[in-house]
Protein backbone atom coordinates (compact mmCIF):
# COMPACT_ATOMS: atom_id res chain seq x y z
CA UNK A 1 0.00 0.00 0.00
CA UNK A 2 1.02 3.82 -0.21
CA UNK A 3 3.30 4.75 1.89
CA UNK A 4 2.96 8.02 3.60
CA UNK A 5 6.01 10.25 5.24
CA UNK A 6 6.16 13.66 7.46
CA UNK A 7 8.54 15.56 8.32
CA UNK A 8 9.85 17.33 10.55
CA UNK A 9 8.14 14.47 13.83
CA UNK A 10 8.62 17.45 15.94
CA UNK A 11 9.07 21.19 15.51
CA UNK A 12 8.98 23.44 18.28
CA UNK A 13 8.92 27.29 17.44
CA UNK A 14 8.40 30.41 19.23
CA UNK A 15 5.54 32.44 18.06
CA UNK A 16 5.82 35.09 15.30
CA UNK A 17 7.98 32.04 13.27
CA UNK A 18 7.66 30.91 9.67
CA UNK A 19 7.83 26.97 8.82
CA UNK A 20 7.40 24.58 6.70
CA UNK A 21 5.65 20.85 7.21
CA UNK A 22 6.65 18.35 4.42
CA UNK A 23 4.43 15.07 3.11
CA UNK A 24 5.83 12.45 0.63
CA UNK A 25 3.95 9.62 -0.38
CA UNK A 26 4.84 6.54 -2.31
CA UNK A 27 2.76 6.35 -5.36
CA UNK A 28 0.39 8.69 -7.07
CA UNK A 29 -2.89 9.99 -5.47
CA UNK A 30 -5.91 11.68 -6.11
CA UNK A 31 -7.30 13.01 -2.77
CA UNK A 32 -5.14 14.70 -0.12
CA UNK A 33 -6.49 16.67 2.74
CA UNK A 34 -4.09 18.51 5.61
CA UNK A 35 -5.42 18.06 9.17
CA UNK A 36 -4.80 19.98 12.31
CA UNK A 37 -5.37 17.67 15.29
CA UNK A 38 -5.65 19.81 18.46
CA UNK A 39 -4.93 18.90 21.56
CA UNK A 40 -8.62 17.64 22.94
CA UNK A 41 -8.34 14.99 19.65
CA UNK A 42 -10.65 16.68 17.48
CA UNK A 43 -9.08 16.61 13.40
CA UNK A 44 -9.60 19.71 11.90
CA UNK A 45 -9.82 20.47 7.88
CA UNK A 46 -7.14 22.30 6.75
CA UNK A 47 -7.20 21.77 3.08
CA UNK A 48 -8.34 19.21 0.26
CA UNK A 49 -5.65 19.48 -1.92
CA UNK A 50 -4.75 16.59 -4.41
CA UNK A 51 -2.60 19.48 -6.97
CA UNK A 52 -2.32 22.69 -7.01
CA UNK A 53 -1.51 25.48 -4.59
CA UNK A 54 -4.27 27.14 -2.17
CA UNK A 55 -4.65 29.59 0.82
CA UNK A 56 -6.39 30.37 3.56
CA UNK A 57 -5.08 33.27 5.88
CA UNK A 58 -1.88 32.30 7.55
CA UNK A 59 -1.78 28.49 5.82
CA UNK A 60 -1.03 27.67 2.46
CA UNK A 61 -0.44 24.54 0.97
CA UNK A 62 1.10 23.28 -2.35
CA UNK A 63 1.30 19.73 -4.11
CA UNK A 64 3.20 18.65 -6.38
CA UNK A 65 1.39 15.11 -7.79
CA UNK A 66 4.16 14.84 -10.08
CA UNK A 67 6.95 14.29 -7.77
CA UNK A 68 4.51 13.24 -4.97
CA UNK A 69 4.65 15.49 -2.08
CA UNK A 70 3.24 18.23 -0.33
CA UNK A 71 3.79 21.40 1.63
CA UNK A 72 1.92 22.68 4.33
CA UNK A 73 3.21 26.52 5.18
CA UNK A 74 2.23 28.25 8.38
CA UNK A 75 3.47 31.76 8.44
CA UNK A 76 3.09 34.08 11.75
CA UNK A 77 2.67 31.20 14.28
CA UNK A 78 0.54 31.67 16.78
CA UNK A 79 0.05 29.39 20.33
CA UNK A 80 -3.26 28.01 19.03
CA UNK A 81 -1.36 26.62 16.12
CA UNK A 82 0.17 23.73 18.40
CA UNK A 83 -1.12 20.23 17.65
CA UNK A 84 -0.35 17.64 15.34
CA UNK A 85 -0.37 18.07 11.56
CA UNK A 86 -1.52 14.90 9.56
CA UNK A 87 -1.77 14.60 5.50
CA UNK A 88 -3.87 11.80 4.59
CA UNK A 89 -3.78 10.55 1.04
CA UNK A 90 -6.08 8.52 -1.31
CA UNK A 91 -5.84 6.64 -4.58
CA UNK A 92 -8.95 5.77 -6.38
CA UNK A 93 -10.89 4.64 -3.42
CA UNK A 94 -12.62 6.33 -0.42
CA UNK A 95 -9.91 5.17 2.00
CA UNK A 96 -7.82 7.75 3.23
CA UNK A 97 -4.38 6.58 4.68
CA UNK A 98 -2.58 9.24 7.03
CA UNK A 99 0.72 10.06 7.39
CA UNK A 100 2.72 9.76 10.58
CA UNK A 101 2.47 13.43 11.53
CA UNK A 102 4.41 16.62 12.55
CA UNK A 103 4.16 17.38 16.25
CA UNK A 104 4.37 21.52 16.42
CA UNK A 105 4.45 23.69 19.71
CA UNK A 106 4.33 26.98 19.53
CA UNK A 107 5.62 28.99 22.49
CA UNK A 108 4.85 32.66 23.30
CA UNK B 1 -18.09 22.95 6.52
CA UNK B 2 -19.77 19.81 7.51
CA UNK B 3 -20.65 18.44 10.89
CA UNK B 4 -19.93 14.85 12.05
CA UNK B 5 -20.50 13.83 16.02
CA UNK B 6 -19.87 11.48 17.98
CA UNK B 7 -21.47 10.05 21.29
CA UNK B 8 -19.85 9.37 23.96
CA UNK B 9 -17.11 11.74 24.09
CA UNK B 10 -14.90 9.32 26.95
CA UNK B 11 -16.44 6.15 28.68
CA UNK B 12 -14.91 3.70 31.18
CA UNK B 13 -15.86 0.24 31.05
CA UNK B 14 -14.93 -2.89 32.97
CA UNK B 15 -13.25 -5.98 30.85
CA UNK B 16 -15.72 -7.99 29.59
CA UNK B 17 -18.54 -5.09 28.86
CA UNK B 18 -19.39 -3.88 25.36
CA UNK B 19 -19.66 -0.07 24.30
CA UNK B 20 -21.21 1.35 21.57
CA UNK B 21 -19.96 4.49 19.95
CA UNK B 22 -22.26 6.54 17.66
CA UNK B 23 -21.14 8.84 14.63
CA UNK B 24 -23.86 11.37 13.49
CA UNK B 25 -23.71 13.41 10.50
CA UNK B 26 -25.61 16.44 11.42
CA UNK B 27 -26.23 18.14 8.34
CA UNK B 28 -25.63 15.97 5.54
CA UNK B 29 -26.43 12.58 4.08
CA UNK B 30 -23.44 10.03 3.99
CA UNK B 31 -23.63 6.69 2.60
CA UNK B 32 -20.36 6.05 3.40
CA UNK B 33 -18.62 6.69 7.15
CA UNK B 34 -15.24 5.41 7.96
CA UNK B 35 -13.90 4.31 11.80
CA UNK B 36 -10.44 5.05 12.84
CA UNK B 37 -8.59 4.33 15.47
CA UNK B 38 -5.66 5.87 17.35
CA UNK B 39 -2.99 5.01 19.69
CA UNK B 40 -1.02 7.61 22.25
CA UNK B 41 1.19 9.67 20.12
CA UNK B 42 0.82 7.83 16.83
CA UNK B 43 -1.15 8.27 13.66
CA UNK B 44 -4.99 7.27 13.06
CA UNK B 45 -4.90 3.64 11.60
CA UNK B 46 -8.03 3.06 9.28
CA UNK B 47 -10.22 0.13 10.86
CA UNK B 48 -13.58 -0.29 8.78
CA UNK B 49 -15.33 1.26 5.99
CA UNK B 50 -19.39 1.44 6.65
CA UNK B 51 -22.06 1.82 4.02
CA UNK B 52 -25.54 2.44 4.87
CA UNK B 53 -27.95 -0.51 4.39
CA UNK B 54 -24.73 -3.40 4.00
CA UNK B 55 -21.99 -4.81 5.61
CA UNK B 56 -18.88 -2.83 6.49
CA UNK B 57 -15.68 -3.51 5.01
CA UNK B 58 -12.47 -4.56 7.24
CA UNK B 59 -9.29 -3.64 7.06
CA UNK B 60 -6.76 -6.23 7.43
CA UNK B 61 -6.05 -7.60 10.94
CA UNK B 62 -9.38 -5.96 12.18
CA UNK B 63 -11.37 -8.27 14.11
CA UNK B 64 -14.87 -7.86 12.71
CA UNK B 65 -16.68 -9.75 15.07
CA UNK B 66 -14.63 -8.02 17.99
CA UNK B 67 -15.48 -4.25 16.62
CA UNK B 68 -19.55 -4.44 15.21
CA UNK B 69 -19.91 -1.67 12.86
CA UNK B 70 -23.35 -1.13 11.94
CA UNK B 71 -24.96 1.50 9.57
CA UNK B 72 -28.70 2.05 9.79
CA UNK B 73 -29.15 5.26 8.64
CA UNK B 74 -27.37 8.08 6.44
CA UNK B 75 -26.87 9.59 8.81
CA UNK B 76 -25.91 7.15 11.76
CA UNK B 77 -23.19 4.91 11.83
CA UNK B 78 -22.50 2.89 15.37
CA UNK B 79 -19.28 1.07 16.65
CA UNK B 80 -20.06 -1.66 19.08
CA UNK B 81 -16.73 -3.01 20.88
CA UNK B 82 -17.64 -6.29 22.45
CA UNK B 83 -16.25 -7.75 25.16
CA UNK B 84 -13.95 -5.32 25.61
CA UNK B 85 -10.50 -5.63 27.00
CA UNK B 86 -7.65 -3.29 28.25
CA UNK B 87 -5.68 -3.65 24.91
CA UNK B 88 -9.14 -1.95 23.54
CA UNK B 89 -8.39 0.91 24.87
CA UNK B 90 -7.51 3.87 22.64
CA UNK B 91 -8.95 6.87 20.70
CA UNK B 92 -11.81 5.78 18.20
CA UNK B 93 -12.97 8.87 15.83
CA UNK B 94 -15.20 8.64 12.74
CA UNK B 95 -15.61 10.50 9.58
CA UNK B 96 -18.04 10.47 7.10
CA UNK B 97 -17.67 11.82 3.20
CA UNK B 98 -19.92 14.01 2.25
CA UNK B 99 -21.16 12.28 -1.19
CA UNK B 100 -21.95 15.64 -2.54
CA UNK B 101 -19.01 17.57 -2.42
CA UNK B 102 -15.13 16.35 -2.90
CA UNK B 103 -13.74 13.73 -1.86
CA UNK B 104 -13.17 15.46 1.58
CA UNK B 105 -13.98 13.52 5.01
CA UNK B 106 -14.73 15.46 7.95
CA UNK B 107 -14.15 14.15 11.26
CA UNK B 108 -16.07 13.82 14.47
CA UNK B 109 -14.76 14.63 18.07
CA UNK B 110 -13.39 11.38 18.92
CA UNK B 111 -14.63 8.93 21.64
CA UNK B 112 -12.02 7.88 24.45
CA UNK B 113 -12.75 4.10 25.70
CA UNK B 114 -10.74 3.03 28.77
CA UNK B 115 -11.37 -0.64 29.83
CA UNK B 116 -10.32 -0.84 33.04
Amino acid sequence: GIQVEQSPPDLILQEGANSTLRCNFSDSVNNLQWFHQNPWGQLINLFYIPSGTKQNGRLSATTVATERYSLLYISSSQTTDSGVYFCAVGANTDKLIFGTGTRLQVFP
Amino acid sequence: GAVVSQHPSRVICKSGTSVKIECRSLDFQATTMFWYRQFPKKSLMLMATSNEGSKATYEQGVEKDKFLINHASLTLSTLTVTSAHPEDSSFYICSARDPQGSDTQYFGPGTRLTVL
